[in-house]
């Protein structure tokens, strides 16, 4: 079935560093991707999504793009805070409702 | 406006009670949406709601799990006999119809069993 393969964390950096989190995926056909982070104490949220090929989603100075040559949906940031302390789930939808995740990465940024 | 919320936040029980999760969900959502978060593993679907009906249950555990929504509003997830293996985060969402991509999460119930 369709499923994601999410880099493994922890992954701690420092402020103002570079941030690569690799999702690969497997699917039939081309289903959206999405990213959802969990701030702590918080509920998910989605953070940003590509619907096709190419795309690229961006938010909170977020971006990934959809890979469909190397099924991929790596997320990145050229320059992360403290605020961005959290984990990052790559997602993409099964039978149209529903979401599968990857285990998650958990980010943290020391000042 | 107000987000989907869960009750209650924590639930702590002994092994073999039983177990009710609570779940309402943003007002005018017509689907809903559980899932468990395992320690170190994402979210899984359990079940998804559209109106009052379950319309997919496919990813319920086995027949110890039972989830209503009678009045296509609050939506209620049911452990019988719990098991230590129960013992994860139950997150509910909510969106406006049936779209993946429009999923609203509500801050979880942790359950642990005894």
């Amino acid at each position: 079935g369709d499923s994601v393969t999410q880099m493994e964390g922890p992954v701690t950096l420092s402020e103002e560093a570079f941030l690569t989190i690799n999702c690969t995926y497997t699917a039939t056909g081309y289903p959206s991707l999405f990213w959802y982070v969990q701030y702590p104490g918080e509920g998910l949220q989605l953070l940003l999504k590509a619907t096709k090929a190419d795309d690229k989603g961006s938010n909170k100075g977020f971006e990934a793009t959809y890979r469909k040559e190397t099924t991929s949906f790596h997320l990145e940031k050229g320059s992360v805070q403290v605020s961005d302390s959290a984990v990052y789930f790559c997602a993409l939808p099964f039978g149209n409702e529903k979401l599968t995740f990857g285990t998650g990465t958990r980010l943290t940024i020391i000042p | 406006g107000a987000g989907v919320s869960q009750t209650p936040s924590n639930k702590v029980t002994e092994k073999g009670k039983y177990v009710e999760l609570r779940c309402d969900p943003i007002s005018g959502h017509t689907a809903l949406y559980w899932y468990r978060q395992s320690l170190g593993q994402g979210p899984e679907f359990l079940i998804y709601f559209q109106g009052t009906g379950a319309a997919d249950d496919s990813g319920l555990p086995n027949d110890r799990f039972f989830a209503v929504r009678p009045e296509g509003s609050v939506s209620t997830l049911k452990i019988q006999r719990t098991e230590r293996g129960d013992s994860a985060v139950y997150l509910c969402a909510s969106s406006p119809g049936p779209e993946a991509e429009t999923q609203y999460f509500g801050p979880g119930t942790r359950l642990l069993v005894l």
